[in-house]
């Protein structure tokens, strides 16, 4: 079965400044997603930015980043120019490839940017 | 304007009562999904259902229920005989084919006293 592990339970960064949260996960499988999703205090689950795992090339969103290093089995999730409304819970998810595959969230990273 | 929408916010019940949980969508999404969230933790899956009419037990099935009779609708029944009711539930629902990601409905806090 899949994991997905979150190393750091805390995070902070200054506002404006850049922030890498890690994931590492563990599979056999060579097809598969990878996903960030964003918890704010309002608890609703927003999807941050995903990667297939057969596409190199590292994606981005807007101030969101990641890098994805598939033969390290390691996904993680940059934040450039912080925001304060970035401050939330951060859950990296993993999801095999094929129809009816759910999904295997981490345990979460929670960040908070100070002023 | 499409999305997953859950009822009520908050619920409050007695121990020893069932207690149903709704979760709506209109985004077409042949997947639904039901998440229990402890406080400072991450999801785990309760039931999950990919068709109408068909449903599978997630990690923590025990003490709950699911019926899914339509393709927006996956209504979880929370029973008596789960022991630690008191939790956010959160559900969601993904295409299942094209679009991987699975989108998620704002929540449902359940305490139980």
């Amino acid at each position: 079965a899949q994991t997905v592990t979150q190393s750091q339970p805390e995070m902070s960064v200054q506002e404006a400044e850049t922030v890498t949260l890690s994931c590492t996960y563990d599979t056999s499988e060579s097809d598969y997603y990878l996903f960030w999703y964003k918890q704010p205090p309002s608890r609703q689950m927003i999807l941050v930015i995903r990667q297939e795992a057969y596409k190199q090339q590292n994606a981005t969103e807007n101030r969101f980043s990641v890098n994805f290093q598939k033969a390290a089995k390691s996904f993680s999730l940059k934040i450039s120019d912080s925001q304060l409304g970035d401050a939330a819970m951060y859950f990296c998810a993993y999801r095999s490839e094929g129809y009816g595959q759910n999904f295997v969230f981490g345990p979460g990273t929670r960040l908070s940017v100070l002023p | 304007d499409g999305g997953i929408t859950q009822s009520p916010k908050y619920l409050f019940r007695k121990e020893g009562q069932n207690v149903t949980l709704s979760c709506e969508q209109n985004l077409n999404h042949d997947a639904m999904y039901w998440y229990r969230q402890d406080p400072g933790q991450g999801l785990r899956l309760i039931y999950y259902s990919q068709i109408v009419n068909d449903f599978q037990k997630g990690d923590i099935a025990e003490g709950y229920s699911v019926s899914r009779e339509k393709k927006e609708s996956f209504p979880l029944t929370v029973t008596s005989a789960q022991k630690n009711p008191t939790a956010f539930y959160l559900c969601a629902s993904s295409s299942g084919s094209y679009s991987y990601e699975q989108y998620f409905g704002p929540g449902t806090r359940l305490t139980v006293t």
